[in-house]
């Protein structure tokens, strides 16, 4: 059964950091790029980060929103990605979902997803 | 970045009726466009892919079309299930997008 297991949410205060990881099982982890989604309260989803497969050499890719601010990376020998979040905006207040891409154009298997809060 | 436009965002519809959401794309994007069924509290589920292929264990009454600009997701006979929020996303170009959802409920 393929598997993706978030942790690491809570509540920060603005400025501050949070440290996501996601722990995948039932798959070639190496063989998928992986994404970081989001969705604030009442909102729509937004992809915030990307890290392609190890063929594309472990490319990350970030939406404007949080360039500069986060960082995915990954360990395949751990089966695991993760998200450094810094400089923490109350904007960024979400849930936030790791996701599969399927290589063909979707994202195929969710996270049930872990809450970040930022307020003071 | 590319933009997705759904309409409607709000549906109003009964057990057994056809309904149709469609999504507009900001420029021409194949068939790199994806639909998902997200309810109350859970995560997106995978409903279609390259616009018109349905995942195994989608069911058949599920069926997407469209090319380049304008796409559709049609539910052919709406089952109590399905009552929920529909987005459609692009995989044209990163970062991938979603439109702002269409949200179908009961009649």
């Amino acid at each position: 059964e393929v598997r993706l297991v978030e942790s690491g949410g809570g509540l920060v205060q603005p400025g501050g950091s949070l440290r996501l990881s996601c722990v995948v099982s039932g798959f070639t982890f190496s063989d998928h790029h992986m994404d970081w989604v989001r969705q604030a309260p009442g909102k729509g989803l937004e992809c915030v980060a990307r890290s392609k497969n190890k063929r594309d050499g472990y490319i990350a890719e970030y939406d404007a929103s949080v360039k500069d601010r986060f960082t995915i990376s990954r360990d395949d020998s751990k089966n695991s990605l993760y998200l450094q979040m810094n400089s923490l905006k109350t904007e960024d207040t979400a849930v936030y979902y790791c996701v599969r891409d399927s290589m063909q154009y979707s994202m195929d298997v969710w996270g049930k997803g872990t809450t970040v809060t930022v307020s003071s | 970045d590319i933009q997705l436009t759904q309409s409607p965002s709000f549906l109003s519809a009964s057990v057994g009726d056809r309904v149709t959401i469609t999504c507009r794309a900001s420029q021409g994007i194949n068939t790199y466009l994806a639909w998902y069924q997200q309810k109350s509290g859970r995560a997106p589920n995978l409903l279609i892919y390259k616009a018109s292929v349905l995942p195994i264990g989608v069911p058949s009454r599920f069926s997407g079309s469209g090319y380049g600009t304008e796409f559709t997701l049609t539910i052919g006979s709406l089952q109590p299930e399905d009552f929920a929020t529909y987005y459609c996303q692009q995989f044209k170009s990163y970062p991938v997008t979603f439109g702002q959802g269409t949200r179908l409920e009961i009649k």
